[in-house]
């Protein structure tokens, strides 16, 4: 089983709609979760990170974690075609590797 | 801003060649990384450096070697260069302790 799993997509919503992001990991120590964007032909951008548990908003980003479920959520509201990108989840232990974990990311299109 | 800042967007090479890729950073991050991207692969760690002259093998370092001789700069070797090596290769930058990671814009290496 891999360390971080998430859908590879690629995942076609309108514009305006609701979208769902998600990965499910394995190793319950991860406390750190990050969600970066990657836009075509660039390098990944941290989009927002959360620690434990809980929710995190920012703008019409909002990312969950669920530690109970091993399972982290990015909701993006109003989505707008220039959210057209690879969105990557990525994961930390606390005081422990230096190293993110990351899932191979979903591609997702938001067409006008 | 963090600026993390590598050599070339674009590089063509022949099979065999040693080739250099450059990575530097402007804020004293202790730990970079090494990373190539492949569709369907996700982002795999190559090399990681957490100090000056320090490193480590990630999950794919055969046909690699890095240099970090200062701080804020961290080379990528390939030794000789082979046709699957032409990959996304991506350099990171992380404060030893947070979990934000700072990617470069990439660099697209064909090896022909």
């Amino acid at each position: 089983q891999k360390e971080v799993e998430q859908d590879p997509g690629p995942l076609s919503v309108p514009e305006g709609a609701i979208v769902s992001l998600n990965c499910t990991y394995s190793n319950s120590a991860f406390q750190y979760f990050m969600w970066y964007r990657q836009y075509s032909r660039k390098g990944p951008e941290l989009l927002m990170y959360t620690y434990s548990s809980g929710n995190k908003e920012d703008g019409r980003f909002t990312a969950q974690v669920d530690k109970s479920s091993k399972y982290i959520s990015l909701f993006i509201r109003d989505s707008q075609p220039s959210d057209s990108a690879t969105y990557l989840c990525a994961m930390l232990l606390q005081g422990g590797s230096e190293k993110l974990v990351f899932g191979k990311g979903t591609k997702l299109t938001v067409n006008p | 801003d963090v600026k993390v800042t590598q050599s070339s967007r674009y590089l063509v090479k022949r099979t065999g060649e040693k080739v250099f890729l450059e990575c530097v950073q402007d804020m004293d991050h202790e730990n970079m990384f090494w990373y190539r991207q492949d569709p369907g692969l996700g982002l795999r760690l190559i090399y990681f450096s957490y100090d000056v002259k320090m490193k480590e093998k990630g999950d794919i370092p055969e046909g690699y070697s890095v240099s970090r001789e200062k701080k804020e700069r961290f080379s990528l070797i390939l030794e000789s260069a082979s046709t699957n090596q032409t990959s996304m290769y991506l350099c990171a930058s992380k404060s030893r302790g947070r979990p934000e990671a700072f990617f470069g814009q990439g660099t697209r290496l064909t090896v022909v």
